[in-house]
């Protein structure tokens, strides 16, 4: 069964601080990962995206990186402000099917707490 | 419109109504999805609908019902509602790029509706 594991399931850091979330999957075959940010009360928002030949993407303060071979990727948040406290949701896809939709399989999210 | 978005935002529902929800997207994007969250699990896909005119059933498609007459809306319906169906129910679009293992297709999700089943 194909599954996403998310690692710490909750995370409290002061302010300014760096810190790494994991997220280990058994999704096969492989496609692509994203890391999805949830405030709350609000739908997830993309933050990369990384399909099987990338081991690592940025997006500002934001760096994610993956090892397809151990099937694990983190997501390193540096110099943390207040605003990044939210849900983590990492989301890996499989092969396609013909006429189904894209099998995403969602882990259950690390709830980051920033505090000032 | 920007984006996409649902309605209600939040609802209490006697147990055995029926209840629709509502997704409006103005993206042109061909797919479109319906998630439930709970507290502690991931999103869990109910339908989808790869473009106008066709439905799939997702991982727990029981008890919901969807169409797709036209690109911009994706109605979910609960024909009798019960208490297990009380979560938070997100929308999403998403346009696909490419095939196989090259492919991206970020999904947009909507503001969500919280359900709750009495």
């Amino acid at each position: 069964k194909n599954q996403v594991e998310q690692s710490p399931q909750s995370l409290i850091i002061l302010e300014g601080k760096n810190c790494t979330l994991q997220c280990n999957y058994t999704v096969s075959p492989f496609s692509n990962l994203r890391w999805y940010k949830q405030d709350t009360g609000r739908g997830p928002v993309s933050l990369t995206i990384m399909t099987f030949s990338e081991n690592t993407k940025s997006n500002g303060r934001y760096t994610a990186t993956l090892d397809a071979d151990t099937k694990q990727s983190s997501l390193h948040i540096t110099a943390s402000q207040l605003s990044d406290s939210a849900s983590y949701i990492c989301v890996v896809s499989g092969g396609i099917s013909s006429g189904s939709a894209r099998q995403l399989t969602f882990g259950s999210g690390t709830q980051l707490t920033v505090l000032p | 419109i920007a984006g996409i978005t649902q309605a209600p935002t939040s609802q209490i529902l006697a147990a055995g109504r029926r209840m629709t929800l509502r997704c409006t997207q103005d993206m042109r994007h061909n797919a479109m999805y319906w998630y439930r969250q709970d507290l502690g699990l991931g999103l869990r896909l109910i339908h989808y609908s790869n473009t106008a005119g066709t439905t799939g059933k997702g991982e727990v498609p029981d008890g919901y019902s969807v169409s797709r007459a036209n690109t911009d809306d994706f109605p979910l319906t609960l024909a009798s509602a019960v208490p297990s169906q009380t979560s938070v129910y997100f929308c999403a679009s998403s346009d696909p790029v490419g095939l196989g293992r090259e492919s991206t297709d970020t999904q947009y999700f909507g503001p969500g509706t919280r359900l709750t089943v009495l």
